[in-house]
């Protein structure tokens, strides 16, 4: 099982519509999550990060963590063309040997059209 | 500053050359990291950097060799690497290692590495 699953992809959806990503994690030690956006040949740029249960609001964005299902989301509000990217969920553990390590999931290719 | 700033952008070297990565960054910050990302490949964890002192070595070939000169520099030199070693190379920073939610990690623009 991997540490970190996301859907790959590809994910489209219409301009203006809401986007919904969905991220996994296997540790139940893992203390942060984290959204970065990742454009064609770029590095990552977070999104944003939550560390507690619920949602968590920003703009367009929202993250949505449930540490008991061990699940946490992003939704992208009136979804525009410059939303394509790669999505990366990303989980750091708090504890352990791999402490402050930040692992990520395998991304998941969102695509907007017009 | 806001940044994490790497060079060179772009490190074409032979199999039998020597070369460094270069990562610099003034926020303050006192956990360095080092990532490597293969095309269509999230990042892969390569060492991390916890006050100038390699607290995380993810089993890296040794031609892989790690830096940290202080607390705002973070090279990683490179020698005898392999083809398959090519890749985008990302340095980040963070206030601190750990698990807290606010220990942000910055990535800088990255080096795309071509080994011949």
């Amino acid at each position: 099982q991997k540490e970190v699953e996301q859907n790959s992809g590809p994910l489209s959806v219409p301009e203006g519509a809401i986007a919904s990503l969905n991220c996994t994690y296997s540790d139940r030690g893992s203390q942060s999550f984290f959204w970065y956006r990742q454009y064609s040949g770029k590095s990552p740029e977070l999104i944003m990060f939550i560390y507690s249960n619920g949602d968590k609001e920003d703009g367009r964005f929202t993250a949505q963590l449930n540490k008991a299902s061990q699940y946490v989301s992003l939704l992208i509000r009136d979804s525009q063309p410059s939303d394509s990217a790669t999505y990366l969920c990303a989980v750091i553990k708090a504890g352990g040997t791999s402490y402050g390590k930040l692992t990520f999931g395998q991304g998941t290719i969102l695509t907007v059209h017009p | 500053d806001t940044e994490v700033t790497q060079t060179p952008k772009h490190l074409v070297m032979g199999m039998t050359n020597k070369k460094s990565l270069k990562c610099e960054q003034h926020m303050g910050h006192r956990a360095m990291y080092w990532y490597k990302q293969k095309a269509k490949k999230p990042p892969e964890l390569m060492f991390v950097y916890s006050y100038e002192k390699l607290s995380i070595n993810e089993s890296v070939p040794s031609r892989f060799s790690p830096e940290c000169p202080n607390s705002s520099l973070l090279n990683l030199h490179l020698h005898a690497l392999q083809p398959e070693d090519s890749a985008l190379y990302l340095c980040a920073s963070s206030p601190r290692t750990g698990g807290s939610g606010a220990n942000v990690l910055t990535f800088g623009a990255g080096s795309r590495l071509t080994v011949l």
